[in-house]
């Protein structure tokens, strides 16, 4: 079974901090993503990569900054933290390339509050 | 730029009725569309994926079905069950997006003893 795994479950930061949220899978997936759900305004895709050292900004990208130096982990990186962006993180991987069986695996989530 | 609906936001049905629910998208031009299952506070439960060259996809109770011609998928899920209730999200890898996937806004159900 493919897993991926958040390191955190929960977090509690405080406002100006520099937070690093990690995420690993282990099905060799060439692509990996960062989303973040709020109530009202479902999932936004933050950054995704498609490959080591590669990345796109998705739809939300401000205040937020992406690592990918290895291709099992994709870490997401909140540059200083603000109340606003306290919100559940969402990581997800999948099969690159332009293929039709590219199922999406996502991780346990991360609840972040920002104080 | 590709649009996923999921209508109704919420719906609630007695334990033993067999559960509908509706994804819509507005570019045919998918490469596949994904079911999942969430928890209050939990990640997405990846249900079924529907290739863009499949009509549906079997899972025990579950079966997703894809018309990409009128831009819709249907999950079914037969004799729901307490345990059933959760949200349900649809999503869709779309051939302009790349790798992206476009969620819908899901529909929360709940299954009621």
């Amino acid at each position: 079974d493919v897993k991926v795994t958040q390191s955190s479950r929960y977090l509690v930061k405080r406002t100006g901090e520099k937070v690093f949220l990690e995420c690993v899978q282990d099905m060799d997936h060439e692509n990996m993503f960062w989303y973040r759900q709020d109530p009202g305004l479902g999932l936004r895709l933050i950054y995704f990569s498609y490959d080591v050292k590669m990345k796109e900004k998705g739809d939300i990208p401000e205040g937020y900054s992406v690592s990918r130096e290895k291709k099992e982990r994709f870490s997401l990186i909140l540059e200083s933290a603000s109340t606003n962006q306290t919100s559940m993180y969402l990581c997800a991987s999948s099969l690159g390339g332009m293929r039709l069986n590219t199922e999406a695996f996502f991780g346990q989530g991360t609840r972040l509050t920002v104080v | 730029k590709q649009e996923v609906t999921q209508i109704p936001a919420a719906l609630s049905v007695p334990e033993g009725e067999n559960l509908v629910l509706n994804c819509s998208f507005t570019d045919s031009a998918i490469y596949n569309l994904q079911w999942f299952r969430q928890d209050p506070g939990k990640g997405l439960t990846s249900l079924l994926l529907i290739q863009s060259s499949q009509r549906e996809q079997t899972s025990g109770r579950l079966n997703a079905s894809l018309d990409k011609s009128s831009g819709r998928s249907t999950l079914y899920i037969a004799a729901s069950q307490p345990g059933d209730s959760a949200t349900y999200l649809c999503a869709s890898r779309y051939k302009a997006a790349g790798n992206k996937l476009t969620f819908g806004g899901g529909t929360r159900v709940l299954v009621k003893p």
